[in-house]
């Protein structure tokens, strides 16, 4: 099936220090990548959807300066989020669907969950 | 605007039969999606329904009625590692953007 992997799976920084979380697919072609955020007890917040080689869309009220997306690759995106503070701890999770995969299903990576101190 | 309704919380017994229900309105609706997601875990998917009727896959099945704007997810047998947060996903055209519902949390006694 369908895999997609997120390093790392957890990450501790300081606040003012920038973070990169990365998500792979591990045996398909993504060529469009999703990214959420979910703080605890609520629901997964689209932040901004990428496909490969174009600029991220990013969904209302997320701001693109400060969480950066690159789909450089079909296999690889980057969620760097900068100039970090403790309101940014979050679980991120990103997904993945592809042209070898049900265009309309997303495969889930395991998360990465963001402590800011 | 986009939006998904869903119960905030089930309780059922072990061995029973429970429904989810999930009511949106979106635009560019395509499909109806289900995750499953246990505390401190990623979401993992259910089912998905692009046309009305009903999906089953094993002891889970999905519902939908587009006319509705309508489904739901039923769950038979129920165990105790059911117990877990259920979310409804609206799967839009324009990218297959998924916006999720609140999500239910699902208790299942002994």
């Amino acid at each position: 099936g369908a895999v997609v992997s997120q390093h790392p799976s957890w990450v501790i920084c300081k606040s003012g220090t920038s973070v990169k979380i990365e998500c792979r697919s591990l045996d398909f072609q993504a060529t469009t990548m999703f990214w959420y955020r979910q703080f605890p007890k609520q629901s997964l917040m689209l932040m901004a959807t990428s496909n490969e080689g174009s600029k991220a869309t990013y969904e209302q009220g997320v701001e693109k300066d400060k969480f950066l997306i690159n789909h450089a690759s079909l296999t690889l995106s980057t969620l760097t989020v900068t100039s970090a503070h403790p309101e940014d701890s979050s679980f991120y999770i990103c997904s993945a669907s592809g042209s070898s995969t049900d265009t309309d299903t997303q495969y889930f990576g395991p998360g990465t969950r963001l402590t800011v101190l | 605007g986009q939006s998904l309704e869903q119960p905030s919380e089930v309780t059922a017994v072990e061995g029973a039969i429970v429904q989810i229900n999930c009511t949106y309105q979106t635009s560019g609706f395509y499909g109806l999606s289900w995750y499953q997601q246990h505390d401190g875990g990623a979401p993992t998917f259910l089912s998905y329904n692009a046309l009305d009727g009903l999906e089953e896959t094993g002891r889970f099945s999905s519902f939908l009625s587009r006319s509705d704007s309508y489904g739901y997810l039923l769950l038979q047998e129920l165990q105790m590692k059911d117990s877990a947060s259920y979310f409804c996903a609206a799967v839009n055209t324009g990218g297959f953007k998924t916006i999720f519902g609140a999500g239910t949390r699902l208790f299942v006694k002994a």
